[in-house]
């Protein structure tokens, strides 16, 4: 079965650093751009950010360009988001989302994780 | 940053009836176009792809038309299962955005 599953949200103070893990499974991962998009408590969707399947090439919003990093680890069919300077705007559940095309550079989600909550509070 | 616009923001039906949602694009993204379904508490569901490829495993009921700037998302037939938040989003250019949804009740 094809899966993604999302890890390492919680609460974190603002300023402070967390870093997210999404764990794939049932598909060639290296094959494949990830992205991170998330969703603040009752608001609709957010892009954050994307990696081709090589680590060649990260985009970011620029609501988090400077403070938030994402990386993979194929050999661990693994994505990150590691988040610093976290603000309490960054709160929010936190989705990975695979394309649905391994040869597309910007395309739809087809698989979504369950997403994690991050929640930036003092 | 190419800014999506659906409508209506809220949209409540009666069962069997049919639904139109459109999604409007700042400017042109050709057919770079997709809808999802997002149920309470669970993430976000593929629909339609690039305006009107439907995605094995959707009901037919679900269609998706248009190109350019307008695009349509249509429910034929809407079913008590149908009541959800619709959103679209493009992938014609970065940064990637989404329409802000919108929410269907069934009545």
């Amino acid at each position: 079965e094809v899966q993604l599953v999302e890890s390492g949200g919680g609460l974190v103070k603002p300023g402070g650093p967390l870093r997210l893990s999404c764990a794939a499974s049932g598909f060639t991962f290296s094959d494949y751009r990830m992205h991170w998009v998330r969703q603040a408590p009752g608001k609709g969707l957010e892009w954050v950010s994307s990696i081709s399947g090589t680590n060649s090439f990260t985009y970011y919003a620029d609501s988090v360009k400077g403070r938030f990093t994402i990386s993979r680890d194929n050999a661990k069919n693994s994505l990150y988001l590691q988040m610093n300077s976290l603000r309490a705007e960054d709160t929010a559940v936190y989705y990975c989302a695979r394309v649905t095309s391994s040869v597309a550079i910007l395309d739809a989600f087809d698989i979504w994780g369950h997403g994690t909550m991050v929640i930036v509070s003092s | 940053e190419i800014v999506l616009t659906q409508s209506p923001d809220f949209q409540s039906v009666t069962p069997k009836e049919k639904l139109t949602i459109t999604c409007r694009a700042s400017q042109s993204i050709g057919s770079s176009l997709h809808w999802y379904q997002q149920k309470p508490d669970q993430s976000p569901k593929l629909l339609i792809k690039f305006a009107s490829q439907s995605i094995s495993g959707v009901p037919s009921r679900f269609s998706g038309s248009g190109s350019g700037t307008d695009f349509t998302l249509t429910i034929n037939s809407l079913e008590a299962e149908d009541a959800a938040t619709y959103y679209c989003h493009q992938s014609s250019s970065l940064p990637l955005t989404f329409g802000q949804g919108t929410k269907v009740e069934i009545k």
